[in-house]
């Protein structure tokens, strides 16, 4: 079974403030990404990693940033929140090719 | 950016029929399909990862066909149950990652 662990589960925050949704993963896998879904949207991909020290951005723009210092942790930061980022975040790991992917329980943020 | 689509967004079916909804893709440069159930409050979960044209797997009453030549793909749900409720998600792969349809979402009427 797949250990993924995200925190926090829901988090409602004022405009302005910096923010840090943590995700851990247990099962040593390379590939990390994280994800945002607006209700009825799809998932969209907005960072990935390869592996420690590697970083890159996804299909959508965010104005989040990642960090990959070590396999276990993907955190996600957002120095400046904002209402437009409210939305559900989820992190997931691959191993790639014909796998399946493991998501989180996702973080559910609101930004007032 | 892999444009996937899914349809219907949302469907209602009575418990004891069968149902079944489409994903399709483009066909051009395809890898990998994958079909993830997505229960509310849990994580999405993998049903199936196909990548052969005419490729059918199964799932207890849940299967799947695909059809990389023309670009879509089937999820079948045979004598629907309640705990079949959930948001179902396709998502077309290439090596390095996924990209996701807008998800069916199917409820089950007992």
């Amino acid at each position: 079974e797949a250990d993924i662990y995200q925190t926090p589960r829901y988090l409602v925050i004022g405009t302005g403030k910096k923010i840090t949704l943590e995700c851990s993963q247990t099962m040593g896998h390379d590939k990390m990404y994280w994800y945002q879904q607006d209700p009825g949207m799809e998932l969209h991909l907005i960072h990935y990693s390869y592996g420690v020290n590697s970083t890159e951005k996804g299909d959508l723009s965010s104005e989040s940033t990642v960090s990959r210092i070590r396999t276990e942790h993907f955190p996600l930061t957002l120095e400046s929140a904002r209402p437009s980022h409210t939305s559900q975040y989820l992190c997931a790991t691959w191993t790639g090719g014909l796998n399946e992917q493991y998501f989180g329980p996702g973080t559910r943020l609101t930004v007032t | 950016i892999l444009n996937v689509e899914q349809s219907p967004q949302s469907l209602h079916v009575q418990e004891g029929d069968s149902t079944n909804f489409t994903c399709s893709f483009p066909s051009s440069n395809f890898y990998a399909l994958h079909w993830y159930r997505w229960e509310t409050a849990k994580s999405p979960e993998a049903l199936f990862v196909m990548t052969l044209n005419g490729d059918e797997k199964k799932k207890g009453r849940i299967s799947a066909t695909l059809n990389t030549k023309e670009g879509y793909s089937y999820l079948y749900i045979k004598g629907s149950q309640p705990e079949d409720s959930a948001t179902y998600l396709c998502a077309c792969s290439n090596d390095y990652k996924l990209s996701f349809g807008a998800g069916t979402t199917v409820t089950v009427r007992a």
